[in-house]
Parts: C-alpha cells; structure tokens; sequence
C-alpha cells in the first residue's frame, strides 16, 4: 500500500509569506501528526487530527494552524513566515493500534 | 511535560556492538519507539516496546524499564549504512508522541 505522501517536497519562501503544506495518509489511518525538525530543536510535535478533530496541540504560536478532510488527507498552513521557520516538516500517521508511526519524507521550507 | 534525555553523538567501529541509551519522565507512558534517521531523510520505526523487557529484532534489540524511565536500542555487528539518527519517542495515553533530539551514530571502518 502507498506510503504517506507530502507536498511539496521543497519550496522557497520570503518573511511574512504564508505557506500550506499537505500530506495524504496511508489508507485506512485515520490520525494525522505534523512535527517540525530542525538542527538545533530536534523533532517537535505541532499537532494531531483524528476524524477532522484536532486531538493534541504542540506549544507553537497560532501562525501554525492545521486542519484535517473527511478522507484523512492533512494539511498545515504557516502564517506570516518567519526565518526561525525554515525546518523539516514531517506529517506521520499511526496504524489502528497505535503502535506504528509512518513517516512521510518531508516538505523542506526554506524562509529567506 | 515529558522529558527525553539521549546522548547527542556516538562513535563506534564497523563489527562492533553500541548501546545507545534513552531516559524519560512523563505521565501516561504507553509505549517508546526507537527511529531510524538518515540524513536528509524521513525517520524509520525500528521498533516500539510496551512492557519491559529486551525485543530482538535481528541485529537491533530494545529494552524497556519502566519503573526506571530507561531505555536503550543495541545494535550488533555495525555496518557502515548504520550510521544514521536514532530517535526516541514516548507515547501517552493521550495518543501524543514526544521525540527525544537524537543520537547521531557514526560508524567507522
């Protein structure tokens, strides 16, 4: 079965731009993760959905938003965009019984 | 909150075996998954322990204490392409996942 799929795998924007990411889960995962990875903070957890619910929320400021479709696929929008922004951003689902997470390969943003 | 605690890096020679080790402090603990990261890559599962004990997987292993906040991954007979991240992560009951910020492994010859 496909993988989890993001888009777009890199992409370059300015301060204060705005930015939406996406990611389509594996069939039949139905919750959604987001983190963000950089060098010097490691891996940071955004937030989750499950069946279009936001279930758990990162500490990140409100220009992080996300939200999730009826068909599971994902997406987060950056707001106002700043260079502490540029990262790796990874969106993972986790099997039924919880006790796998798949990874996508990541939307690199580069803010300039 | 939860706290992840890892060693930053790690050397080891190709043949050998290294332990690399994980503490935590959380609430609601329900599980801990080792990943495998390549740079410029997506991390992997390497494996996900529940109840205490050692798992074997091949030539990765993964033990589990709970009662301690401890975990560590072994890896055996290292080869040159396990040179990579190893990450730790905590499950809650919440359904939340935390990462540690990796060890980064390098095998040399």
């Amino acid at each position: 079965k496909a993988g989890v799929t993001q888009t777009p795998r890199y992409l370059i924007k300015t301060r204060g731009q705005q930015v939406t990411l996406s990611c389509s889960p594996i069939s039949g995962h139905r919750s959604v993760s987001w983190y963000q990875q950089t060098p010097g903070q490691g891996l940071q957890f955004l937030f989750e959905y499950f069946s279009e619910t936001q279930r758990n929320k990162g500490n990140f400021p409100g220009r992080f938003s996300g939200r999730q479709f009826s068909n599971s696929r994902s997406e987060m929008n950056v707001s106002t965009l700043e260079l502490g922004d540029s990262a790796l951003y990874l969106c993972a689902t986790r099997s039924a019984d919880g006790n796998t997470i798949y990874f996508g390969e990541g939307s690199w943003l580069t803010v300039v | 909150g939860q706290n992840i605690d890892q060693p930053t890096e790690m050397t080891a020679t190709e043949g050998a075996i290294v332990q690399i080790n994980c503490t935590y402090q959380t609430s609601g603990f329900n599980g801990l998954f080792w990943y495998q990261q390549h740079a410029g890559e997506a991390p992997t599962f390497l494996s996900y322990n529940v109840l205490d004990g050692l798992e074997e997987k091949g030539r990765f292993s993964s033990f589990l204490s709970r009662s301690k906040g401890y975990s560590y991954l072994l890896l055996k007979e290292l080869q040159m392409k396990d040179s990579a991240s190893y990450l730790c992560a905590v499950n809650t009951n919440a359904g939340k996942s935390t990462f540690g910020d990796g060890t980064t492994l390098t095998v040399k010859p």
